[in-house]
């Protein structure tokens, strides 16, 4: 079984539609990220949480909402999807102790497209 | 605002050639470097590099650090149709809140032919 798993995998909606993407993870982690993937842009942090009472903004946050349901779930929600919110959405997770905090292990990624 | 650049951004190599990808950094307070391998989907996790001119090795892949000219290098020798891939570099800030962040670079696709 995957580590970290993301549901949907792939999804098409319209440009106004809500729009949530879940992660759950088995790994034991207490931080958790979501990142958006565009070509030639690399990985774009969008929110993390580093436990379940901690919730930050990334670099590109605008649009966009977390909800950290329990340590090993952190959902993503697009509250009106628009069409350059078309990307991959990655989910990834960490460790705490300060040996691993960097090492981020990575979802299989959800395709959105919005129409 | 921490930033990453990598170079080149695309690659086309044959099997057997030695290819190196570059990643050139700017962060308020290092803590590391990292190097992913994105093949299909998910990015793996390859090298952490902390400290300047230790060279990490898995394999046919080695990467170095140089914290003085801001700067790393992955190197990948005997190069084969499965080393196709994306590789990303990102830093990890050290900083306050932005403890533990990473800071993603565009990335350098390779392509190797057989």
């Amino acid at each position: 079984d995957a580590d970290v798993t993301q549901t949907p995998r792939n999804r098409i909606t319209k440009t106004g539609k809500r729009i949530m993407l879940e992660c759950s993870q088995t790994k034991g982690h207490d931080r958790m990220y979501w990142y958006r993937q565009d070509p030639g842009l690399g990985l774009r942090l969008i929110y993390y949480s580093f436990d379940v009472k901690d919730i930050n903004k990334g670099e590109i946050s605008d649009g966009y909402s977390v909800s950290r349901q329990a340590q090993a779930k952190f959902s993503l929600s697009l509250e009106s999807a628009i069409p350059n919110q078309t990307a991959l959405y990655f989910c990834a997770t960490s460790d705490r102790g300060t040996s691993g905090t960097e090492t981020q292990y990575f979802g299989p990624g959800t395709r959105l497209l919005v129409l | 605002e921490d930033k990453v650049v990598q170079s080149p951004l695309s690659l086309v190599v044959h099997e057997g050639d030695t290819v190196t990808l570059n990643c050139s950094y700017e962060v308020t307070n290092f803590r590391s470097l990292l190097w992913y391998k994105q093949e299909k989907k998910a990015p793996t996790f390859l090298f952490m590099l902390t400290s300047s001119g230790i060279e990490k090795k898995s394999g046919r892949l080695s990467s170095i650090l140089d914290k003085k000219e801001l700067f790393s290098i992955l190197n990948i020798t005997a190069t084969q149709t499965g080393d196709s891939a994306i590789y990303l570099c990102a830093v990890a800030n050290a900083g306050g809140t932005s403890y533990g962040k990473l800071t993603f670079g565009q990335g350098t696709i390779l392509t190797v032919h057989p």
